[in-house]
């Protein structure tokens, strides 16, 4: 079965400096994409980034990256540049394929980011 | 575009009564799914669609229904709910072969 684990139940960073929220995950799957998604205290789930099995470059979108080790099963985001607006709740998140070729995200418990002046 | 819209927003229920959480998207996705997300989780999964008339069971299926009449409509029935259904609840939507779904902004249940 596929799993996305994240061992940082929270993690705090100065204002400017990078910060790297970790996660891994377990698929058989040959073809898999993995996601990450932002959750702020407002509750809304805010798409970051995406990284497909077969990507051969790490996913950027502006100050996040997304920094993939296939061999490792990691998939970290790495946020570049923190700032007081950051601080939310993060999720890393993992495709699988469902019936009718649609899918399902498998989600991690999260990882809380304080970012402090 | 609105997007994916959810209503209500909150909503407090004893144990027994049912209630229809709604969820519309108007960006003619085929896809829509519902997810709860409980303290120290991440979502999962209740029930799914591909299409008008076409759903399926997700992971946590167990005290929900659903159907799917149109393809802008995914309503998410409670048909007895129960404490443990206490939970905030999310719809997403997305197109036929792309990656990326996008959530609406969620409901707020208790169940006392």
């Amino acid at each position: 079965a596929q799993k996305i684990t994240q061992t940082q139940p929270g993690m705090f960073v100065q204002e400017k400096e990078a910060v790297t929220l970790d996660c891994t995950y377990d698929t058989s799957d040959q073809s898999y994409g993995l996601f990450w998604y932002k959750q702020p205290s407002s509750g809304e789930m805010i798409f970051l980034i995406y990284q497909g099995s077969y990507d051969e470059q790490n996913a950027t979108e502006g100050r996040y990256s997304l920094n993939f080790q296939k061999a490792r099963k990691s998939a970290n985001l790495v946020i570049s540049a923190s700032q007081l607006g950051d601080s939310a709740m993060y999720f890393c998140a993992m495709r699988e394929v469902l019936l009718y070729n649609t899918d399902k995200l498998i989600f991690g418990t999260g990882t809380r980011l304080q970012v402090f002046p | 575009n609105a997007g994916v819209t959810q209503t209500p927003k909150f909503q407090v229920l004893k144990t027994g009564q049912s209630m229809t959480l709604q969820c519309a998207q108007d960006m003619n996705h085929e896809y829509m799914s519902w997810y709860r997300q409980d303290p120290g989780m991440g979502l999962r999964l209740i029930h799914y669609s591909v299409g008008a008339g076409i759903t399926d069971q997700g992971e946590v299926p167990n005290g929900y229904n659903v159907s799917r009449s149109t393809t802008e409509d995914f309503p998410l029935r409670l048909l007895s709910a129960a404490p443990s259904q206490t939970s905030v609840y999310f719809c997403a939507s997305s197109a036929q072969d792309t990656y990326e779904q996008y959530f609406g902004p969620g409901t707020r249940l208790t169940v006392t």
